[in-house]
Protein backbone atom coordinates (compact mmCIF):
# COMPACT_ATOMS: atom_id res chain seq x y z
CA UNK A 1 0.00 0.00 0.00
CA UNK A 2 1.66 3.33 -0.93
CA UNK A 3 1.53 5.28 2.19
CA UNK A 4 3.50 8.44 3.97
CA UNK A 5 3.93 6.86 7.57
CA UNK A 6 5.59 9.20 10.77
CA UNK A 7 6.87 7.86 14.14
CA UNK A 8 5.92 8.40 17.18
CA UNK A 9 1.88 9.24 16.55
CA UNK A 10 2.17 10.77 19.92
CA UNK A 11 5.27 13.06 21.43
CA UNK A 12 5.42 14.28 25.50
CA UNK A 13 8.66 15.52 25.56
CA UNK A 14 10.65 18.54 27.89
CA UNK A 15 11.98 21.71 26.99
CA UNK A 16 15.85 21.22 25.22
CA UNK A 17 15.58 17.78 24.95
CA UNK A 18 16.59 16.57 21.12
CA UNK A 19 13.97 14.65 19.47
CA UNK A 20 13.29 13.15 15.84
CA UNK A 21 10.71 12.68 14.32
CA UNK A 22 10.56 10.09 11.37
CA UNK A 23 9.30 10.40 8.11
CA UNK A 24 8.88 7.29 5.44
CA UNK A 25 7.44 6.93 2.12
CA UNK A 26 7.61 4.20 -0.05
CA UNK A 27 6.31 5.37 -3.28
CA UNK A 28 10.34 6.55 -4.95
CA UNK A 29 8.92 10.05 -4.48
CA UNK A 30 11.34 12.66 -5.02
CA UNK A 31 10.25 15.15 -3.45
CA UNK A 32 8.69 15.49 1.01
CA UNK A 33 7.94 18.16 2.97
CA UNK A 34 7.27 19.25 6.44
CA UNK A 35 4.41 20.96 7.95
CA UNK A 36 3.17 22.26 11.22
CA UNK A 37 -0.64 23.04 12.23
CA UNK A 38 -1.73 25.22 14.45
CA UNK A 39 -5.46 26.27 15.16
CA UNK A 40 -6.21 29.39 13.59
CA UNK A 41 -2.62 29.53 11.65
CA UNK A 42 -3.34 26.33 9.25
CA UNK A 43 -0.39 24.82 7.47
CA UNK A 44 2.78 26.06 7.83
CA UNK A 45 5.76 24.62 5.96
CA UNK A 46 9.13 24.34 7.50
CA UNK A 47 11.61 21.94 5.25
CA UNK A 48 11.29 20.62 1.93
CA UNK A 49 13.63 18.27 -0.14
CA UNK A 50 13.46 17.62 -3.83
CA UNK A 51 15.52 15.14 -3.78
CA UNK A 52 18.66 13.00 -2.12
CA UNK A 53 21.14 15.37 0.06
CA UNK A 54 18.52 18.36 -1.71
CA UNK A 55 16.90 20.37 1.14
CA UNK A 56 15.61 24.25 1.67
CA UNK A 57 13.51 26.34 4.54
CA UNK A 58 9.66 26.70 3.84
CA UNK A 59 7.60 29.05 6.27
CA UNK A 60 9.13 28.77 9.22
CA UNK A 61 12.40 26.52 9.73
CA UNK A 62 13.66 28.24 12.77
CA UNK A 63 14.38 25.62 15.61
CA UNK A 64 13.88 22.76 13.50
CA UNK A 65 16.40 20.67 11.28
CA UNK A 66 16.01 18.11 8.46
CA UNK A 67 18.09 15.32 6.31
CA UNK A 68 17.62 13.17 3.37
CA UNK A 69 19.97 11.19 3.23
CA UNK A 70 18.15 8.44 1.71
CA UNK A 71 14.92 8.93 -0.84
CA UNK A 72 12.32 7.41 1.36
CA UNK A 73 13.17 8.72 4.25
CA UNK A 74 12.95 12.88 5.77
CA UNK A 75 13.34 13.01 9.52
CA UNK A 76 12.70 16.23 11.33
CA UNK A 77 15.17 17.35 14.26
CA UNK A 78 14.30 19.49 16.94
CA UNK A 79 17.62 20.21 18.63
CA UNK A 80 16.42 21.44 21.45
CA UNK A 81 12.61 21.66 21.47
CA UNK A 82 10.78 24.82 23.12
CA UNK A 83 6.84 24.85 24.16
CA UNK A 84 6.22 26.77 21.31
CA UNK A 85 7.17 24.00 18.96
CA UNK A 86 4.22 22.19 20.58
CA UNK A 87 2.14 21.22 17.18
CA UNK A 88 0.49 18.75 14.99
CA UNK A 89 3.20 17.96 12.35
CA UNK A 90 2.37 16.54 8.72
CA UNK A 91 5.13 14.71 6.35
CA UNK A 92 4.08 14.98 2.61
CA UNK A 93 5.60 13.64 -0.21
CA UNK A 94 5.71 13.53 -3.93
CA UNK A 95 6.88 13.12 -7.16
CA UNK A 96 9.14 16.48 -8.32
CA UNK A 97 6.77 18.24 -11.10
CA UNK A 98 3.67 17.20 -9.42
CA UNK A 99 4.21 18.56 -5.69
CA UNK A 100 1.32 19.93 -5.88
CA UNK A 101 -0.88 16.52 -5.48
CA UNK A 102 1.28 15.87 -1.71
CA UNK A 103 0.20 12.73 0.10
CA UNK A 104 0.43 13.12 3.72
CA UNK A 105 1.17 11.46 6.92
CA UNK A 106 -1.00 10.66 9.44
CA UNK A 107 0.34 13.49 11.76
CA UNK A 108 2.81 13.48 14.66
CA UNK A 109 1.14 15.08 18.14
CA UNK A 110 3.93 16.85 19.70
CA UNK A 111 3.61 18.45 23.28
CA UNK A 112 6.70 20.36 24.85
CA UNK A 113 6.56 20.82 28.15
CA UNK B 1 -6.31 42.18 29.40
CA UNK B 2 -8.78 40.20 26.94
CA UNK B 3 -7.28 37.49 24.81
CA UNK B 4 -9.06 37.23 21.15
CA UNK B 5 -8.74 33.44 19.99
CA UNK B 6 -7.95 32.95 16.46
CA UNK B 7 -11.17 31.09 14.80
CA UNK B 8 -11.81 29.20 11.98
CA UNK B 9 -13.70 30.54 9.24
CA UNK B 10 -17.06 27.48 9.38
CA UNK B 11 -19.81 26.72 6.93
CA UNK B 12 -22.83 24.62 7.98
CA UNK B 13 -24.94 23.38 5.22
CA UNK B 14 -27.76 20.92 4.90
CA UNK B 15 -26.92 17.57 3.23
CA UNK B 16 -27.68 17.67 -0.48
CA UNK B 17 -27.46 21.12 -0.52
CA UNK B 18 -24.55 22.96 -2.44
CA UNK B 19 -21.60 24.39 -0.61
CA UNK B 20 -19.30 27.21 -1.73
CA UNK B 21 -15.61 27.68 0.31
CA UNK B 22 -13.79 31.20 -0.60
CA UNK B 23 -10.43 31.92 -0.60
CA UNK B 24 -8.76 35.12 -0.87
CA UNK B 25 -5.18 35.31 -2.12
CA UNK B 26 -2.75 38.62 -1.92
CA UNK B 27 -0.28 37.77 -4.86
CA UNK B 28 -1.33 39.02 -7.82
CA UNK B 29 1.65 36.96 -9.49
CA UNK B 30 0.20 33.35 -8.06
CA UNK B 31 -0.46 31.11 -10.90
CA UNK B 32 -1.25 28.39 -9.80
CA UNK B 33 -3.59 27.02 -6.88
CA UNK B 34 -4.57 24.34 -5.32
CA UNK B 35 -8.10 22.55 -2.68
CA UNK B 36 -7.41 20.26 -0.19
CA UNK B 37 -9.21 18.51 2.52
CA UNK B 38 -8.31 17.46 6.12
CA UNK B 39 -11.08 14.94 7.93
CA UNK B 40 -10.50 15.15 11.68
CA UNK B 41 -7.58 13.00 12.67
CA UNK B 42 -6.20 12.76 9.22
CA UNK B 43 -3.47 14.61 7.01
CA UNK B 44 -4.50 17.01 4.38
CA UNK B 45 -5.96 15.53 0.96
CA UNK B 46 -5.70 16.57 -2.59
CA UNK B 47 -8.87 17.71 -4.16
CA UNK B 48 -8.65 19.99 -7.13
CA UNK B 49 -5.90 22.16 -8.46
CA UNK B 50 -6.02 25.39 -11.18
CA UNK B 51 -3.55 27.26 -13.05
CA UNK B 52 -4.25 31.30 -13.52
CA UNK B 53 -4.55 30.48 -17.50
CA UNK B 54 -8.18 29.00 -16.50
CA UNK B 55 -11.09 30.84 -14.72
CA UNK B 56 -13.26 27.27 -14.24
CA UNK B 57 -12.20 23.26 -13.52
CA UNK B 58 -14.62 20.95 -12.62
CA UNK B 59 -13.97 17.41 -11.14
CA UNK B 60 -16.38 15.14 -9.65
CA UNK B 61 -19.03 17.08 -7.59
CA UNK B 62 -16.25 19.57 -7.05
CA UNK B 63 -15.75 23.15 -9.53
CA UNK B 64 -13.22 25.53 -8.46
CA UNK B 65 -13.41 28.83 -10.12
CA UNK B 66 -10.98 32.05 -10.13
CA UNK B 67 -11.25 35.19 -10.40
CA UNK B 68 -7.96 37.11 -10.44
CA UNK B 69 -9.29 40.37 -10.81
CA UNK B 70 -10.07 40.44 -7.18
CA UNK B 71 -7.47 37.44 -6.34
CA UNK B 72 -10.13 35.85 -4.97
CA UNK B 73 -10.64 31.44 -5.92
CA UNK B 74 -13.97 29.19 -4.38
CA UNK B 75 -14.21 25.78 -4.22
CA UNK B 76 -18.01 24.47 -5.12
CA UNK B 77 -19.39 21.42 -3.79
CA UNK B 78 -22.40 20.02 -5.07
CA UNK B 79 -24.94 17.85 -3.56
CA UNK B 80 -22.87 17.63 -0.27
CA UNK B 81 -23.11 14.38 1.77
CA UNK B 82 -22.32 14.24 5.26
CA UNK B 83 -18.51 12.26 4.17
CA UNK B 84 -17.50 16.17 2.76
CA UNK B 85 -17.35 17.50 6.51
CA UNK B 86 -13.61 18.38 6.94
CA UNK B 87 -11.58 21.63 6.40
CA UNK B 88 -10.80 22.63 3.31
CA UNK B 89 -7.53 24.58 2.50
CA UNK B 90 -6.52 26.73 -0.52
CA UNK B 91 -2.75 26.83 -1.31
CA UNK B 92 -0.30 28.30 -3.33
CA UNK B 93 3.08 27.94 -4.36
CA UNK B 94 4.85 31.03 -2.35
CA UNK B 95 8.36 32.72 -2.43
CA UNK B 96 8.87 31.91 -6.20
CA UNK B 97 9.55 28.61 -5.69
CA UNK B 98 7.23 25.62 -7.19
CA UNK B 99 7.92 23.07 -4.29
CA UNK B 100 7.20 25.95 -1.37
CA UNK B 101 4.05 25.72 -0.73
CA UNK B 102 1.32 28.29 1.24
CA UNK B 103 -1.83 27.06 3.09
CA UNK B 104 -4.58 29.41 3.80
CA UNK B 105 -6.00 28.94 7.27
CA UNK B 106 -9.00 26.70 5.99
CA UNK B 107 -12.64 26.81 6.59
CA UNK B 108 -14.73 23.94 8.04
CA UNK B 109 -17.51 22.46 6.50
CA UNK B 110 -20.15 21.06 8.69
CA UNK B 111 -22.93 18.82 6.69
CA UNK B 112 -25.76 18.46 8.94
CA UNK B 113 -28.16 15.15 7.96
Amino acid sequence: EAQVTQNPRYLITVTGKKLTVTCSQNMNHEYMSWYRQDPGLGLRQIYYSMNVEVTDKGDVPEGYKVSRKEKRNFPLILESPSPNQTSLYFCASSLLGTQETQYFGPGTRLLVL
Amino acid sequence: GESVGLHLPTLSVQEGDNSIINCAYSNSASDYFIWYKQESGKGPQFIIDIRSNMDKRQGQRVTVLLNKTVKHLSLQIAATQPGDSAVYFCAEPSGGSNYKLTFGKGTLLTVNP
